[in-house]
Order: C-alpha cells, then structure tokens, then sequence
C-alpha cells in the first residue's frame, strides 16, 4: 500500500470547514483512499473512502487531486465532537483487502469553541 | 444491531497468566481483526480473519494465539502474559475492500 502523510496536529473554530489534507504520491491507481477518525479512547471510526471522484456522505466530503497524489477531508461545519485523531490511509481496491488497514500517527484535529 | 461487541472492556493480569478477548459481530462480515494501540501510537495488526475457520499472522503476532471457529466470533488469546503486552486491544470486522470496517470500542488490558 502507497504511503501517507499528514500534518500532526491542526486548530478549527467551531463553526466553520476542517479542511484535513493527506498526500499519498505514490498511489497507485487500484488503490482507495479510506478515512478514519478516533475519538479519545473510542475504537476508529469509518468516515469515508474514494478512488478517482470526489465523494460526499453525511458525515464528511472527500477531495481527490486530479493526478489522485493528494486529498483533503472536508468537515463542513466543524464541533466540538470532531476533535479526534484522523487518519489517512490507501489500500488496494484488488483481493478484498483482507489483510487489514495499515494506520499511521494521523492528524489530531482540535476544535476550538 | 450492535455492530462490533468486545469484552471485556477492562482486564488487569498478572505476568504469566493467561486470558481470552472476544470479539463478536452481528453484521455477518467475512473479514474480522484484532488491532494493539500503544500511548501515542497507531494501530497494529496482531492477527486476521479472512472466513471461519481461518487465521492470519498481521503484523506483530508473536505472542498471541487466535482462533475463529464461528463466522461472527474472533477470539484473541494471551498464553502467558508479558507487561509487554499491556496495551488497548480493538476488533474490527468488514466485507472487505472496498467497503469500510467496523470498529469494537476496545479492551484495555494491563498487565503487573
């Protein structure tokens, strides 16, 4: 699986987007991008996941660059209980991906009142 | 639905004893997982499922044992316990790529 990377740590005020980035350049083009967040001592959370178009649930959105070597998480309007750990991760779309999820250090987000 | 069902939730041991994780779920995944998180860090996997009756070494096996003899349960088991092996232990369970997993709310496991 291509790697990622991802600022340690990032403010939002409450209220307004979180815009969380990740670049993965070396991403191959069977492979997803999946999104994970994990509040304070609570097991992760499936957010949200993409190959090529961007993608919109209701929990957040999912920007994918064009040459697909970066993405942002959009959290549009951001609270007090998104402050968590979110993680970035790429897993290949081919062979069920039974081997599980490769997690990284993410990005802890905190919101600011 | 409950989704991902650990337990238990606590558990102190003394090093040398042994004990039994249950992950259970009731979402008939084919695909089930047992994570470590250690303070600060990311998560690590210790074995995996791919179907009943199957298992998988994931990334730091060693000392643990595990064993799926029913489709909705995975058991993680700790022969002799190390103070090594204090950690949060997850379970999570899916359907495979490309669909999300489901994550168990987690055992935090000390071991003296």
């Amino acid at each position: 699986d291509a790697k990622t990377t991802q600022p340690p740590s990032m403010d939002c005020a409450e209220g307004r987007a979180a815009n969380l980035p990740c670049n993965h350049s070396t991403i191959s083009g069977n492979e997803y991008v999946y999104w994970y967040r994990q509040i304070h001592s609570q097991g992760p959370q499936y957010i949200i996941h993409g190959l090529k178009n961007n993608e919109t649930n209701e929990m957040a959105s999912l920007i994918i660059t064009e040459d697909r070597k970066s993405s942002t998480l959009i959290l549009p309007h951001a609270t007090l209980r998104d402050t968590a750990v979110y993680y970035c991760i790429v897993r290949v779309a081919s062979g069920g991906g039974a081997d599980g999820l490769t997690f990284g250090k993410g990005t802890h987000l905190i919101i600011q009142p | 639905n409950a989704g991902v069902t650990q337990t238990p939730k606590f558990r102190v041991l003394k090093t040398g004893q042994s004990m039994t994780l249950l992950c259970a779920q009731d979402m008939n995944h084919e695909y089930m997982y047992w994570y470590r998180q250690d303070p600060g860090m990311g998560l690590r996997l210790i074995h995996y499922s791919v179907g009943e009756g199957t298992t998988a070494k994931g990334e730091v096996p060693d000392g643990y044992n595990v064993s799926r003899l029913k489709k909705q349960n995975f058991l993680l088991g700790l022969e002799s316990a190390a103070p090594s092996q204090t950690s949060v232990y997850f379970c999570a369970s899916g359907r495979g790529t490309p669909h999300g997993y489901t994550f168990g709310s987690g055992t935090r496991l000390t071991v003296v």
